[in-house]
């Protein structure tokens, strides 16, 4: 099944722990990238992936890292979180660009305290 | 500023009439549009696209109508069905294709 897998679903986190959220597609995808849903602002781009080792920020980057190593893979790093990063995390993948279909991940609920 | 607009936050319907969802974009350089749905607790899901080359796609009961001069799409949903509940986004693609520009989405509630 074609599908892009995010972990953890949930986390409740202490500010300045870094954490990594992963996310993992298998249908081959190109690029990549990763949204952050907060009520009243829609979703926001934060970093994407157009292939391999390239890397690029988004709308929204600051207190985000990202890497892309495999094609496969693309975690999203806070190496200290805050407070103000508490929001709902989704990557994304799609076979060309962002202006083809994307496929989307269930979310990560975070919460940083 | 915000680049892509849905204006409506909510939109109720009766199962079996229209529904239309409408956005607003203002940048002139966006080359493609897509729809977003998003049901509680999933990420989401592809809808129907449209490139700005055209002023309509039709996918089943989904109908996409783009208006260049006005910078505005709507989506259409004919006949709507209780399960077509759920939020809906507007998302505009960058001339690069590096990014998509999500507008705050639109709430539909179908009713039987």
């Amino acid at each position: 099944e074609a599908q892009v897998t995010q972990n953890p679903r949930y986390l409740i986190t202490v500010t300045g722990k870094k954490l990594t959220v992963t996310c993992s597609q298998n249908m081959n995808h190109e690029y990549m990238s990763w949204y952050r849903q907060d009520p009243g602002l829609g979703l926001r781009q934060i970093y994407y992936s157009m292939n391999v080792e390239v890397t690029d920020k988004g709308d929204v980057p600051e207190g985000y890292k990202v890497s892309r190593k495999e094609k496969r893979n693309f975690p999203l790093i806070l190496e200290s979180p805050s407070p103000n990063q508490t929001s709902l995390y989704f990557c994304a993948s799609s076979l060309g660009r962002a202006n083809t279909e994307a496929f989307f991940g269930q979310g990560t609920r975070l919460t940083v305290v | 500023d915000q680049q892509v607009k849905q204006n409506s936050p909510s939109l109720s319907v009766q199962e079996g009439r229209i529904s239309i969802l409408n956005c607003d974009y203002t940048n002139s350089m966006f080359d493609y549009f897509l729809w977003y749905k998003k049901y509680p607790a999933e990420g989401p899901t592809f809808l129907i696209s449209i490139s700005s080359i055209k002023d309509k796609n039709e996918d089943g009961r989904f109908t996409v109508f783009l208006n260049k001069s006005a910078k505005h799409l709507s989506l259409h949903i004919v006949p709507s069905q209780p399960g077509d509940s759920a939020v809906y986004f507007c998302a505009a693609a960058n001339q690069a294709g590096t990014a998509l520009i999500f507008g705050k989405g639109t709430t539909l509630s179908v009713s039987s």
